[in-house]
C-alpha cells in the first residue's frame, strides 16, 4: 500500500458545481496536512494548511481531517475555470519528513 | 513578505553536460530549503533539503548533488547529466519544521 493514496482523476465539473477532492494515508504519526494547487509549468502554491482533525475554512475552500480514518478532503465552492489546476495533497510526521500524493487533475467547465 | 526564485526556468542540456540550477529565497532568514523533482505520474520526491548553510542531507543516492554558499541560496548541480535526470526541479523553503514548504516556480530539464 502506497503511503498517500489520491485519484489522479481528471475530474471534471462545471462552473459554480462543488469540487470534492480527498488522500487517504497508511502512516499514523503524520500530523500536519496540506492541500497545494499547481497550474500546468507552475510550482505547487499552498492552499491550505492544517494539524487537527475537523474543518477548516478559507474563503471558497475547505479542508477536512479524519485523522482515525486516515482521510483528508478538500472541497471548493462555485468553483471558478480559474480553479482548473492539479491538486496536491501533502502531509508531514514530526520528523519533518513530508509525503505527497501524486496530484488530482480539476478541469472545470464555463 | 517572502519570495523564492528560480532559474531558468527551462533548459536544455546535452547528455554528459555540467548543471547548476540555482534558487534564492528572499524576506527570510536561516530558511529550511529543498530540492525536489517532480515527475509525471509520480509525485514529489525530495532530492536534498539544508537547514543551514553548508549542511546538506540528500535522499537518495543519483548523479546530482546540492550546496547552500549563503542562508538563502541552494544549488543544485551535476558533473555529467544522463538522460535519466530529466524532469520538472522544484525548490522549496519553510520556516521550521513545524510549518509548511513554499515552492518556486521551478525548472524544466530536458537532457537531449
Amino acid at each position: 500500500q502506497k503511503e498517500v493514496e489520491q485519484d489522479p482523476g481528471p475530474l471534471s465539473v462545471p462552473e459554480g458545481a462543488i469540487v470534492s477532492l480527498n488522500c487517504t494515508y497508511s502512516n499514523s504519526a503524520f500530523q500536519y496536512f496540506m492541500w497545494y494547487r499547481q497550474y500546468s509549468r507552475k510550482g505547487p502554491e499552498l492552499l491550505m494548511y492544517t494539524y487537527s482533525s475537523g474543518n477548516k475554512e478559507d474563503g471558497r475552500f475547505t479542508a477536512q481531517v479524519d485523522k482515525s480514518s486516515k482521510y483528508i478532503s478538500l472541497f471548493i465552492r462555485d468553483s471558478q475555470p480559474s480553479d482548473s489546476a492539479t491538486y496536491l495533497c501533502a502531509m508531514k510526521d514530526g520528523n519533518n519528513r513530508l509525503a505527497f500524493g501524486k496530484g488530482n487533475q480539476v478541469v472545470v467547465i464555463p | 513578505s517572502q519570495t523564492i526564485h528560480q532559474w531558468p526556468a527551462t533548459l536544455v542540456q546535452p547528455v554528459g553536460s555540467p548543471l547548476s540550477l540555482e534558487c534564492t529565497v528572499e524576506g527570510t532568514s536561516n530558511p529550511n530549503l529543498y530540492w525536489y523533482r517532480q515527475a509525471a505520474g509520480r509525485g514529489l520526491q525530495l532530492l536534498f533539503y539544508s537547514v543551514g548553510i553548508g549542511q546538506i542531507s540528500s535522499e537518495v543516492p543519483q548523479n546530482l548533488s546540492a550546496s547552500r554558499p549563503q542562508d538563502r541560496q541552494f544549488i543544485l548541480s551535476s558533473k555529467k547529466l544522463l538522460l535519466s535526470d530529466s524532469g520538472f526541479y522544484l525548490c522549496a523553503w519553510s520556516v521550521d519544521n513545524n510549518q509548511p514548504q513554499h515552492f518556486g516556480d521551478g525548472t524544466r530539464l530536458s537532457i537531449l
